[in-house]
């Protein structure tokens, strides 16, 4: 199975101010056709999950472009820009490339 | 646009089994995969299983084989989730989530169901 691991556990952040999530994979997430499998999700207080990044840096439809995804093989990166109050809850990364699918433990973002 | 809605909170005893369902409308069934996710109580996510409709044919994770059944039944566009020999652990909401172009793999779980929460307690 791959492992995903996720860094930090938890961030603080002061509105406006930008954030970053590390997402690490146990082996590369590249498929052959070039693409990397690697989601990001985020999960509100008391809401089910959303889907924020596919495609390890395409932006969900109706995501704001403050956020961003970088990275490629096993290294992988979420950008928030100006954090926004709304933006509060449990960041999550997960990669697509093979069954079982697999989740990062998780980031959660608070605002100061 | 599409909407999945599962079942109502369960609670069960040790040792029986648990059926979720998940309906979907507003795309074509056939379509789609549908995953299943499971989130215990201040923990993350962990992936079960899924199913592809037009195939037919369920994937489970290693975790869960012998105890999980993901089932499809096109005529009213709903899946299902049965979980059986139910412990303590298995406590948890339990979401079921969309795949676009009927792939399990590759192509993100776009659309989430609200979410079910299961109680396994004596």
């Amino acid at each position: 199975d791959i492992v995903m691991t996720q860094s930090p556990l938890s961030l603080s952040v002061t509105p406006g101010e930008a954030a970053s999530i590390s997402c690490r994979s146990s082996q590369s997430l590249v498929h052959g056709n070039g693409y990397f499998y690697l989601n990001w999700y985020l999960q509100k207080p008391g809401q089910s999950p959303q889907l924020l990044i596919y495609l390890g840096s395409t932006r969900a439809s109706g995501v704001p472009d403050r956020f961003s995804g970088s990275g490629s093989g096993t290294d992988f990166t979420l950008r928030i820009n100006r954090v926004e109050a709304e933006d509060v809850g449990v960041y999550y990364c997960m990669q697509a490339l093979q069954t079982p699918l697999t989740f990062g433990g998780g980031t959660k973002v608070e605002i100061k | 646009q599409v909407q999945l809605v599962q079942s109502g909170a369960e609670v069960r005893k040790p040792g029986s089994s648990v059926r979720v369902s998940c309906k979907t409308s507003g795309d074509t069934f056939s379509d789609n995969a549908i995953t299943w996710v499971r989130q215990a109580p201040g923990q993350g996510l962990e992936w079960m299983g899924g199913i592809i409709p037009v195939f037919r044919t369920p994937h489970y994770s290693q975790r869960f084989q012998g105890r999980l059944t993901i089932s499809a039944d096109e005529s009213t566009n709903t899946v299902y989730m049965e979980l059986s020999s139910l412990r303590s652990e298995d406590t948890a909401v339990y979401y079921c989530a969309r795949v676009p172009k009927a792939r399990l793999i590759r192509y993100p779980m776009d659309v989430w169901g609200q979410g079910t929460q299961v109680t396994v307690s004596s």
